[in-house]
């Protein structure tokens, strides 16, 4: 059971465009979210997270919008550079009560930005 | 943050044989991670390192197939045993909690 879905693997953009990445999940349990993003050869690196409290976080060009109630969350880029292709990964964790540290992940959208 | 070195980087394995991979991290950490990526899946958490303690495996997991070592608090092995083609994946080393992860550069490992 994917508790953590990214339904698109793929996503193209022109440069200086936006760039909105989705992920749904369904375990309404999980009440903090991240977003990490992959550059070949490389591990994941950590982008920006936001809290079940709230709806929107934002950090320069990149924001993350959460919708509780439709369990979904996206990642909005503005404007969109060619440094940015690479593979996003929405994860998902319970921060409060939860038994572990454990990170739940979605299976990555590649997002190519063309010049 | 935390600085992560993974080795190998990359290896091809004959089925049937072993391969440890190494973690060192460039601080004393309680925790270690290992998750393994398979092709066009998630990244899925294998097992929780504590130093001085058994590792705890998530479901599907087992340590007579995955043994992990963490003999301090900045270094961990992964052995993936007696190999088969499923094995195939990119094994990642991970430290810090679930609130800001970070991972070593990762293993790609290609059993034939």
């Amino acid at each position: 059971d994917q508790q953590v879905k990214q339904n698109s693997p793929s996503l193209s953009v022109q440069e200086g465009r936006i760039s909105i990445l989705n992920c749904d999940y369904t375990n309404s349990m999980f009440d903090y979210f991240l977003w990490y993003k992959k550059y070949p050869a490389e591990g994941p690196t950590f982008l920006i997270s936001i809290s079940s409290i709230k709806d929107k976080n934002e950090d320069g060009r990149f924001t993350v919008f959460l919708n509780k109630s439709a369990k979904h969350l996206s990642l909005h880029i503005v404007p969109s550079q060619p440094g940015d292709s690479a593979v996003y990964f929405c994860a998902a964790t319970i921060r409060y009560g939860g038994a572990t540290n454990k990170l739940i992940f979605g299976t990555g959208t590649l997002l190519a930005v063309q010049p | 943050s935390a600085v992560i070195s993974q080795k190998p980087s990359r290896d091809i394995c004959q089925r049937g044989t072993s391969l440890t991979i190494q973690c060192q991290v460039d601080s004393q950490v309680t925790m270690m991670f290992w998750y393994r990526q398979q092709p066009g899946q998630s990244l899925t958490l294998i097992a929780t390192a504590n130093q001085g303690s058994e590792a705890t495996y998530e479901s599907g997991f087992v340590i007579d197939k995955f043994p992990i070592s963490r003999p301090n608090l900045t270094f961990s092995t992964l052995t993936v045993s007696n190999m088969s083609p499923e094995d195939s994946s990119i094994y990642l080393c991970s430290v810090g909690d679930a609130f800001e992860a970070f991972f070593g550069q990762g293993t790609r490992l290609t059993v034939v």
